[in-house]
């Protein structure tokens, strides 16, 4: 069976730092882009970070670009997000998600598999 | 950015009646080197992450039920409920994975009448 399994939320302090983990299973990770999507309460969903199956190239978007760093570890199946310098509109459920298609140069295709998500909470 | 809007925001069907959503892209998302339509469709329960319905604008996602059909190309698409079921209340979400910022609209709320 397919998984993600996201880790690593929790409170934490406006300019303070977590880091984010989804641990995959059930198809080969190297050959899928990965994805990170938040949800803040209430709202909808915004696309937050994207790289790709090597992990040699990464994309954000502007709200959390130079504040966040998305990595993989190809051996342990494994997708980070590192997120730094924490604002209140930060505030979300994050969800790792995998592309229906299996294509390591690419990651334009809808989402077909999402983890449960992980909620991270900023405030003082 | 593409800016994606749905519309409406919410709808209440009754039983067995018909649904439409409807997204609009602010650019094509047809590209034209494959002909394809880089736009998907997800359901999203109470308390659930989201499921994909739909990919490539029209083409159904293995497992789901043929009531939902997604329709359109270039700009203008609709998602469509053939006979709503109760366990279709949710929001449902468009997005386009054309370009990044891959982006979501704002989400239609569908609830029984």
């Amino acid at each position: 069976e397919v998984q993600l399994l996201e880790s690593g939320g929790g409170l934490v302090q406006p300019g303070g730092s977590l880091r984010l983990s989804c641990a995959a299973s059930g198809f080969t990770f190297s050959t899928y882009a990965m994805n990170w999507v938040r949800q803040a309460p209430g709202k909808g969903l915004e696309w937050v970070s994207a790289i790709l199956g090597s992990g040699d190239n990464t994309y954000y978007a502007d709200s959390v670009k130079g504040r966040f760093t998305i990595s993989r570890d190809n051996s342990k199946n494994t997708l980070y997000l590192q997120m730094n310098s924490l604002r209140a509109e930060d505030a979300a459920v994050y969800y790792c998600a995998k592309p229906h298609a299996p294509d390591p140069k690419n990651f334009n295709y809808g989402l077909d598999v999402w983890g449960q998500g992980t909620t991270v909470t900023v405030s003082s | 950015d593409i800016v994606m809007t749905q519309s409406p925001d919410s709808l209440a069907v009754s039983l067995g009646e018909r649904a439409t959503i409807n997204c609009k892209s602010s650019q094509s998302v047809l590209y034209s080197s494959n002909n394809k339509n880089y736009l998907a469709w997800y359901q999203q329960r109470p308390g659930q992450p989201p499921k994909l319905l739909i990919y490539w604008a029209s083409t159904r996602e293995s497992g789901v039920p043929d009531r939902f059909s997604g329709s359109g190309s270039g700009t203008d698409f609709t998602l469509t409920i053939s006979s709503l079921q109760a366990e279709d209340v949710a929001v449902y979400y468009c997005q386009q994975h054309y370009r990044t910022p891959l982006t979501f609209g704002g989400g239609t709320k569908v609830e029984i009448k």
